[in-house]
């Protein structure tokens, strides 16, 4: 019962252009949704999340947005840089409940 | 400031055999866990702990074994290795939503 999924296993952006990535969940009793950034041989590490009391939330280059009537999110980079190919995954989860689960990753190439 | 450490890195197993996967941190943090990540299927929960003394299944359990006899420790068991179970392992762990994970395990089963 795969009850997040990333439809999209990879992406292919140039730099400076939009990098959308997508994210589709099942579980309305989600509440609380994170994005991870993952590296070759490094653990994946926290980039952003939002609370479903919001439909967006931006730090810098990046913006997550919320639409949880469509139980949907998506992570957008702007400008996308070099730096930012990695495989990025989302993490929906129930505050309280530390059960984190994730979704099969993108991998994002962003090309010169 | 080493945060959450996992050994050994890498490991080669024979079908049959048994190994403990380490994972240690120094947050203080409650709540740990244990992922296995395989192509095109994302990072899959094997088992959790929200406390010491404590564990439960995840998504991907069987096979696997866990202990948490310290706060800081979550042990995760293979008792007979399958190559099934060629894989890479990351253990997290967190105090809230946000957790923080090791540099992982690639483990190889022959």
């Amino acid at each position: 019962d795969q009850q997040v999924k990333q439809n999209s296993p990879s992406l292919s952006v140039q730099e400076g252009r939009i990098s959308i990535l997508n994210c589709d969940y099942t579980n309305s009793m989600f509440d609380y949704f994170l994005w991870y950034k993952k590296y070759p041989a490094e653990g994946p590490t926290f980039l952003i999340s939002i609370s479903s009391i919001k439909d967006k939330n931006e730090d810098g280059r990046f913006t997550v947005f919320l639409n949880k009537s469509a139980k949907h999110l998506s992570l957008h980079i702007v400008p996308s840089q070099p730096g930012d190919s990695a495989v990025y995954f989302c993490a929906p989860s129930i505050q309280g409940a530390q059960k984190l689960v994730f979704g099969q990753g993108t991998r994002l190439t962003i090309n010169p | 400031n080493a945060g959450v450490t996992q050994t050994p890195k890498f490991r080669v197993l024979k079908t049959g055999q048994s190994m403990t996967l380490l994972c240690a941190q120094d947050m203080n943090h409650e709540y740990m866990y244990w992922y296995r990540q395989d192509p095109g299927m994302g990072l899959r929960l094997i088992h959790y702990s929200v406390g010491e003394g404590t564990t439960a299944k995840g998504e991907v359990p069987d096979g696997y074994n866990v202990s948490r006899l310290k706060k800081q420790n979550f042990l995760l068991g293979l008792e007979s290795a399958a190559p099934s179970q060629t894989s890479v392992y990351f253990c997290a762990s967190s105090q809230g939503a946000e957790a923080f994970f090791g540099q992982g395990t690639r483990l190889t089963v022959v």
